[in-house]
């Protein structure tokens, strides 16, 4: 079975703390994503990886960074976190073959007070 | 650019009724087209796909066709159960150019005994 992991599932950080969100995937996909969930607004798409350091800007990239150095492995990053991305966050990754699916991991829970 | 369009919710059941949840899309071309389903406090897991038009994906009871003269994907199920109350979500991928899916904004199911 294919297994996309994420830190934590509950996070408590205060306004202007740097916050780090980590994924990881065991199956050797070569697609990353990271996804925000808000009620009434469904997933939205932050950033974007396709390879190792390569990255591409979603939907909403405003806020956030990211970074992979390694295949399994994409991070999140609020660089100054602000009480509007308190949100839940998915990651998911796919293979980049055409029609499959994308996999996703138990997501994160983060509220900045 | 491409959209998925999802039945508002929330949607009440009794156990056993009939269970359609409509989703219609916008795309270039013949996207492949997915329901994730979301159970409380989980992440997103696919539920059933379709790669062409006339396709119908299946699972769980679940079933969706693909028809691509009304651009629909609507999720149907026969005999809905408790333990069917979920999130459900519509996406759809483009089959050229970038991986990203697109997202309806979800429809909250709950089953009442």
């Amino acid at each position: 079975d294919v297994k996309v992991t994420q830190s934590s599932r509950y996070l408590v950080k205060r306004t202007g703390e740097k916050v780090f969100l980590e994924c990881v995937q065991d199956m050797d996909h070569e697609n990353m994503f990271w996804y925000r969930q808000d009620p009434g607004l469904g997933l939205r798409l932050i950033y974007f990886s396709y390879d190792v350091k390569m990255k591409e800007k979603g939907d909403i990239p405003e806020g956030y960074s990211v970074s992979r150095e390694k295949k399994e492995r994409f991070s999140l990053i609020l660089e100054s976190a602000s009480t509007n991305q308190t949100s839940m966050y998915l990651c998911a990754s796919s293979l980049r073959v055409r029609g499959i699916e994308q996999y996703f991991g138990p997501g994160t829970r983060l509220t900045v007070t | 650019g491409n959209s998925v369009t999802q039945m508002e919710g929330p949607v009440t059941l009794s156990e056993e009724a009939f269970l359609t949840i409509n989703c219609t899309y916008t795309a270039t071309g013949y996207p492949s087209l997915f329901w994730y389903v979301q159970y409380p406090g989980e992440g997103l897991q696919l539920l059933l796909k379709a790669t062409k038009a006339d396709d119908k994906g299946s699972n769980k009871g679940f079933e969706a066709t693909y028809r691509k003269e009304t651009t629909s994907f609507h999720l149907e199920k026969g005999s809905v159960q408790v333990s069917d109350s979920a999130v459900y979500f519509c996406a759809l991928r483009p089959n050229f150019g970038n991986e990203k899916l697109t997202f309806g904004t979800g429809t909250r199911l709950t089953i009442i005994p």
